[in-house]
């Protein structure tokens, strides 16, 4: 059963560099396309971005700029890093897999709260 | 970017009586790309229906998804206590993935 858990520091000071890591276990990480979704507190949520072991990466516009992500396949893990974050990046960040064959998040990380303070 | 506008904000039910939950897109989608989830409180977000109308595994039959267009709906046919929480649509197309904003099932 694979299950993915974000780790990272829970404070970071504006305009830093917020920098998360999701570790996936049970399953490999190759062939699936892995994904940050936040959610601020009391909206929606929003989706950050995805990466494949490939290369292959796509970001939210807004947040475009800002985003870079990487995969370490020897740990089972990729990463998320939001340069010059400011108070609107607090938020629940989550890491999700992506299931191509039902175009939907089937497996979800516990979420992780960031507060930029 | 499409936006999804779901509807109402909050719906207060008894157990056992039937939710209706609106999903409206801001222009017309594929249903193939539209999804709705479960969100309890302090948990991730949990798969339900993924191409408008598709049970994901292991979620039971009173879960029900329909639409097409610009409108989907889910519909929970009869209210069991673990189904109070927030549900979402989402969409991923053409443009960057979204999501609703959410409908909030409570205790009346």
């Amino acid at each position: 059963q694979v299950q993915l858990q974000e780790s990272g520091p829970g404070l970071v000071k504006p305009s830093e560099t917020l920098s998360l890591t999701c570790t996936v276990s049970g399953g490999s990480i190759s062939n699936y396309y892995w994904n940050w979704v936040r959610q601020p507190p009391g909206k929606r949520l929003e989706w950050i971005g995805y990466l494949h072991k490939s290369g292959n990466t796509r970001y939210n516009p807004p947040l475009k700029s800002r985003v870079t992500t990487s995969v370490d396949t020897s740990k089972n893990q990729f990463t998320l890093k939001l340069s010059s974050v400011t108070a609107a990046d607090t938020a629940v960040y989550y890491c999700a897999r992506w299931d191509d064959d039902h175009k939907a998040f089937d497996i979800w990380g516990q979420g992780t709260k960031v507060t930029v303070s | 970017d499409i936006v999804l506008t779901q509807s109402p904000g909050t719906l207060s039910l008894s157990p056992g009586e039937r939710a209706t939950l609106s999903c409206r897109a801001s222009q017309s989608v594929s249903s193939t790309y539209l999804v709705w989830y479960q969100q309890k409180p302090g948990q991730a977000p949990r798969l339900l229906i993924y191409g408008a109308s598709s049970r994901a595994t292991g979620i039971p039959d009173r879960f029900s998804g329909r639409g097409s267009g610009t409108d989907f709906t889910l519909i929970i046919s009869r209210l069991e206590p673990e189904d109070f929480a927030v549900y979402y649509c989402q969409h991923y197309g053409s443009s960057p993935l979204t999501f609703g904003g959410g409908t909030k099932v409570e205790i009346k």
